[in-house]
């Protein structure tokens, strides 16, 4: 089955810029799609075929994939930002898959 | 816009069936661009993918090997909305259960609000 890895936690001051990493089991990651979740609220996509971004979100949130890692980089990090965020690919054997999530706390 | 509407008890006792409703405003259940899946989140917080259907000139269902045995997930075109039946819940499946929408790119873009769904004697 198709497994993705993500740090448990990152800690960012404002208006610094984080970096939330996400890897796959296998050879090269297949296309990533990043949500935000707000406490108490449903996922919200922010980025989506790795680099994306829906109509609506902001430009500090960035995209990129490299081998079998994709990372989600928020820029200028504003306290509105704190948040869990999930990696998700579709894969032929595991159908949608999410990754464990981040905690981004802003300090 | 897409809207889409939860809706079903949030209590439940072992071994009893839960089901969930999610209508959908915005995009039809039949549309032959969109799959209606239904996903839940664990207490912890991981995001479980439970299934979905779809229509292709045929109705199409696929299920998460880990509850395939229990679950069925079912259009309703007549009321635009598809359902979640889960057998034989166990406290395991006390979760929040999300319905959501993959459009013809093939993640989940629009989301419910969620049910938080509690299985205790």
């Amino acid at each position: 089955s198709y497994v993705l890895t993500q740090p448990p936690s990152v800690s960012v001051a404002p208006g610094k810029t984080a970096t939330i990493t996400c890897g796959g089991n296998k050879n090269a990651i297949k296309s990533v799609h990043w949500y935000q979740q707000k406490t108490g609220q449903a996922p919200v996509l922010v980025v989506y075929d790795d680099a994306d971004r829906p109509s609506g979100i902001p430009e500090r949130f960035s995209g990129s994939k490299s081998g079998n890692t994709a990372t989600l980089t928020i820029s200028g990090v504003e306290a509105g930002d704190e948040a869990d965020y999930y990696c998700q690919v579709w894969d032929s054997t595991s159908d949608y898959v999410f990754g464990p999530g981040t905690k981004v706390a802003v300090l | 816009q897409v809207q889409l509407q939860q809706s079903g008890p949030g209590l439940l006792k072992p071994s009893q069936t839960l089901s969930l409703t999610c209508a959908i405003s915005g995009d039809s259940v039949s549309s032959n661009n969109a799959a209606w899946n239904w996903i839940r989140q664990s207490p912890s917080g991981g995001l479980e993918w439970l299934g979905r259907t779809y229509y292709r000139s045929k109705w199409y269902r696929h299920y998460a090997v880990s509850v395939k045995s229990r679950i069925t997930i079912n259009p309703d075109t007549s009321k635009n909305q598809f359902s979640l039946q889960l057998n034989s819940v166990t406290p395991e499946d006390t979760a929040l259960y999300y319905c959501a929408r993959t459009g013809s790119s093939g993640y989940p873009d629009y989301w419910g609000q969620g049910t938080l769904v509690t299985v205790s004697s």
